[in-house]
């Protein structure tokens, strides 16, 4: 079946860092590609999206591209900040049987230090 | 932004007894919400899709009458864990779609429960 596979955390680092989450995944067919986030107390939220090969989703200065041939899509932000603290989740939708599901991966926390 | 909102936000229950968990949509109407459950260090795993007014549609490995969904409205569902269990302990996530596409999905904060 389909599954996502993303680095252990937790993940520490100062400020204005450079980040990098790696997110591999397995699935048949062409799934559409997701990262989202959670903040401390709030429920997940998408970050950002790709839905087909060579895809860049972006947001709030994260970028991930779609890449079918080593089935990753790793998610980096040039600069952290404090604020971007959080639980980063990789997730890929499949459709089957006529409905999609969301499958996840682990999970990864990030601490920015000020 | 749409706001989904779970209640209790953790709870602790003796073995044999039933927890009942919401999940609230507050700002709008959602004719789909999923349940799912995160063990330590694991993935979030989907429970059941319920549609309002209709059965919950469970998945594979997930007992359905451990695990009562109930979605009377379009704005509530609730997930009721019958006879629990320590094995039960668990992080339980519920979401809601507002319309077609992930992009409409919101997600709960989740609701801790721990079971003695």
């Amino acid at each position: 079946g389909d599954s996502v596979t993303q680095m252990e955390g937790p993940v520490t680092l100062s400020e204005e860092a450079f980040l990098t989450i790696n997110c591999t995944y397995t699935a048949t067919g062409y799934p559409s590609l997701f990262w989202y986030v959670q903040y401390p107390g709030e429920g997940l939220q998408l970050l950002l999206k790709a839905t087909k090969a060579d895809d860049k989703g972006s947001n709030k200065g994260f970028e991930a591209t779609y890449r079918k041939e080593t089935t990753s899509f790793h998610l980096e932000k040039g600069s952290v900040q404090v604020s971007d603290s959080a639980v980063y989740f990789c997730a890929l939708s499949h459709p089957q049987g006529g409905s999609e599901k969301l499958v996840f991966g682990k999970g990864t926390k990030l601490t920015v230090n000020p | 932004g749409a706001v989904v909102s779970q209640h209790p936000s953790w709870v602790i229950c003796k073995s044999g007894t039933s927890v009942k968990i919401e999940c609230r949509s507050l700002d709008f109407q959602a004719t789909t919400m999923f349940w799912y459950r995160q063990f330590p260090k694991q993935s979030l795993m989907l429970m059941a899709t319920s549609n309002e007014g209709s059965k919950a549609t469970y998945e594979q490995g997930v007992e359905k009458d451990k695990f009562l969904i109930n979605h009377a409205s379009l704005t509530l569902s609730t997930l009721t864990v019958t006879s629990a269990h320590p094995e039960d302990s668990s992080f339980y996530i519920c979401s809601a779609r507002r319309g077609l596409g992930w992009e409409t999905q919101y997600f709960g904060p989740g609701t801790r429960l721990l079971v003695l």
